[in-house]
């Protein structure tokens, strides 16, 4: 069964740091690429952060860009998000998903999705 | 301010038929497939709709998707009590280098 496991949310003041993890099993994950998303208290989906099957190509959000890092480390099946300078703003839930397509004119679509952990960001 | 523009709800009597409109523009829905997501209550988002229409496994065919220009809908017929969800439509934009998310339309089954 295809699975993906988010952990590391809790509860930090403005200006601190906090690092995301999701586990992945199931399938070969270094063959996919990987994203993050958020969903903020009440709020829709945020796209914050992709990264490419081998870790080459990574792109971020502008409201994250400079502040958070993502990674992958294809021999642990695992996939971070360290989040750094964090803000009231950035509470949310954040998902872990796996990105597919069939080819190149397929596009590519998010399946599945962990099932976030809780970032708060509260003094 | 989503990139992708949605209602913010639409509601059905059962055995209806419904649709939610996503709209864009050239840089995102115009030059890329579009996804869609359901997202039922205090669970994470589910894919619904894949490369415009295509359903993935498990998905009944009661859900449709469609693209045409820079919008694309997603029409629910034969509206069940089990499609009261929160809907969302994304797609790749290249100008901004990212995925982009509409903000999400609640359905409201009457």
């Amino acid at each position: 069964e295809v699975q993906l496991v988010e952990s590391g949310g809790g509860l930090v003041k403005p200006g601190e740091s906090l690092r995301l993890s999701c586990a992945a099993s199931g399938f070969t994950f270094s063959s996919y690429n990987m994203n993050w998303v958020r969903q903020a208290p009440g709020k829709g989906l945020e796209w914050v952060s992709s990264i490419s099957s081998g870790g080459t190509y990574i792109y971020y959000a502008d409201s994250v860009k400079g502040r958070f890092t993502i990674s992958r480390d294809n021999a642990k099946n695992s996939l971070s998000l360290q989040l750094s300078s964090l803000r009231a703003e950035d509470t949310a839930v954040y998902y872990c998903a796996r990105q597919r397509q069939y080819s190149t004119s397929s596009g590519s679509w998010f399946d599945p999705w962990g099932q976030g952990t809780l970032v708060t960001v509260s003094s | 301010q989503s990139v992708l523009t949605q209602p913010p709800s639409a509601s059905g009597t059962p055995g209806q038929r419904v649709t939610i409109s996503c709209s864009g523009s050239s840089s995102n829905i115009g030059s890329n497939t579009v996804n869609w997501y359901q997202q039922l209550p205090g669970t994470a988002p589910k894919l619904l709709i894949y490369s415009n229409n295509q359903r993935p496994s498990g998905v009944p065919d009661r859900f449709s998707g469609s693209k045409s220009g820079t919008s694309a809908s997603l029409a629910i017929s034969g509206l069940q009590s089990e499609d009261e969800a929160d809907y969302y439509c994304a797609t790749w934009d290249d100008s901004l280098n990212g995925w982009v998310f509409g903000g999400g339309t609640k359905m409201t089954v009457l």
